[in-house]
């Protein structure tokens, strides 16, 4: 089954304790990208890679890393976390963005920062 | 500033009549245009999508129209059905950026009720 998949899928932690939200596609997908979802902000984009080992900020990165060292894993890095990194993540995959492209989603991964 | 959106957090329809959900954007760049449905506890998935060399798409239930010249797209269902009841997502995207980012409305919440 083709799919995107986010580990863990519910996680609370303390400020300042280093933690990554693993991503993992199976569908050989180029893109891969990060998003968070809050209450009346719709999903702002994190990070996004286009290939391995290419990765770009996008509109909300502060705070957070991402590697591609491999085509089928992004996973997102949040080195001191802090209480205003409480939210929603989605990772999502495509093989391209546009043309009929579709970004395939994960679940999603519920942080709380205590 | 907020390039696409939603202006309608919330749309409440009948079973069985049209369901419009509607979309403006300020970036003149953008002529990609797609829109997510999401259910609670679930990530977001592709629903329809429209270049901006068309001003319709169709899919089944659903179609898609944009009027470039006045920066607004909309979602038409037809006939709505509960299982339709989701927050729908406004996307857009940009071919000068690769098509490398999605800049998301902030969504609207649709109920469909018998």
């Amino acid at each position: 089954e083709a799919q995107v998949t986010q580990n863990p899928r519910y996680l609370i932690t303390v400020t300042g304790k280093k933690l990554t939200v693993t991503c993992s596609q199976n569908m050989n997908h180029e893109y891969m990208s990060w998003y968070r979802q809050d209450p009346g902000l719709g999903l702002r984009q994190i990070y996004y890679s286009m290939n391995v080992e290419v990765t770009d900020k996008g509109d909300v990165p502060e705070g957070y890393k991402v590697s591609r060292k491999e085509k089928r894993n992004f996973p997102l890095i949040l080195e001191s976390p802090s209480p205003n990194q409480t939210s929603l993540y989605f990772c999502a995959s495509s093989r391209r963005l546009a043309g009929g492209g579709e970004q395939f989603f994960g679940p999603g991964t519920r942080l709380t920062v205590l | 500033d907020q390039q696409v959106k939603q202006n309608s957090p919330s749309l409440s329809v009948q079973e069985g009549r049209i369901s419009i959900l509607n979309c403006d954007y300020t970036n003149s760049m953008f002529d990609y245009f797609l829109w997510y449905k999401k259910y609670p506890a679930e990530g977001p998935t592709f629903l329809i999508s429209i270049s901006s060399i068309k001003d319709k798409n169709e899919d089944g239930r659903f179609t898609v129209f944009l009027n470039k010249s006045a920066k607004h797209l909309s979602l038409h269902i037809v006939p709505s059905q509960p299982g339709d009841s989701a927050v729908y997502f406004c996307a857009a995207s940009e071919m000068n950026s690769g098509y490398s980012t999605l800049t998301f409305g902030k969504g609207t919440m649709l109920l469909v009720s018998p």
